[in-house]
């Protein structure tokens, strides 16, 4: 597609449910990113991955939160047991190779909500 | 984050010049960037320029580098009510990118 695509757009889900969200980055492009935003405040990173692999999943808040890409294009953040903390717009964004050579593209973002 | 640093509001007259600045930390940092956020949406690249470059004009949109001070600005030139909406200034350390808290620029007629 001409941009990153992520769905849904919106998503609101019970506390303690289990949420997807998916990312399509731009073709071609092998470095795709999460970052979460809360209100008020700039994106913060949550993980990198360079093809099918998580290069750095440093930002990772904690083990309920988990993130694959498992053909190299498509990516996919999983939170287990949702907490009302976990409420952000979550953004991806995707590179032709790496940020150090190439600039991040962001998609519009997919606002969750837990209640 | 915290170590980018911008001021949070700013309002302009439509037609006039704006100027929305930002500091940073790390002097190791190979690219400085620009985004736009309107309300709701994700963010849109506006430009972004290398650190051994001072200057990069493109269109109403003139980015000022000075490495020294690690200071950046974004000039809008001729500003639009369309311009109306939250800048953000990042820095990328290798493959993160470090972005401030975001200014936010109101437009008035």
């Amino acid at each position: 597609g001409a941009g990153v695509s992520q769905t849904p757009s919106n998503k609101v889900t019970e506390k303690g449910k289990y949420v997807e969200l998916r990312c399509d980055p731009i073709s071609g492009h092998t470095a795709l990113y999460w970052y979460r935003q809360s209100l008020g405040q700039g994106p913060e990173f949550l993980i990198y991955f360079q093809g099918t692999g998580a290069a750095d999943d440093s930002g990772l808040p904690n083990d309920r939160f988990f993130a694959v890409r498992p053909e190299g294009s498509v990516s996919t953040l999983k939170i287990q047991r949702t907490e009302r903390g976990d409420s952000a717009m979550y953004l991806c964004a995707s590179s032709l190779t790496g940020p150090g050579d190439s600039p991040l593209h962001f998609g519009n973002g997919t606002r969750l909500t837990v209640t | 984050g915290e170590d980018v640093e911008q001021s949070l509001f700013l309002s302009v007259r439509e037609g006039d010049s704006s100027v929305i600045n930002c500091t940073y930390t790390d002097s190791s940092s190979t690219y400085l960037y620009w985004y736009k956020q309107e309300p709701g949406a994700g963010l849109q690249l506006l430009t972004y320029i290398f650190s051994n470059m001072d200057m990069k004009q493109d269109q109403r949109l003139t980015v000022l580098l000075n490495k020294k001070d690690k200071h950046l600005s974004l000039r809008i030139a001729d500003t639009q009510t369309g311009d109306s909406a939250i800048y953000f200034c990042a820095e990328s350390n290798d493959y993160k990118l470090s972005f401030g808290a975001g200014t936010t620029v109101t437009v008035r007629a």
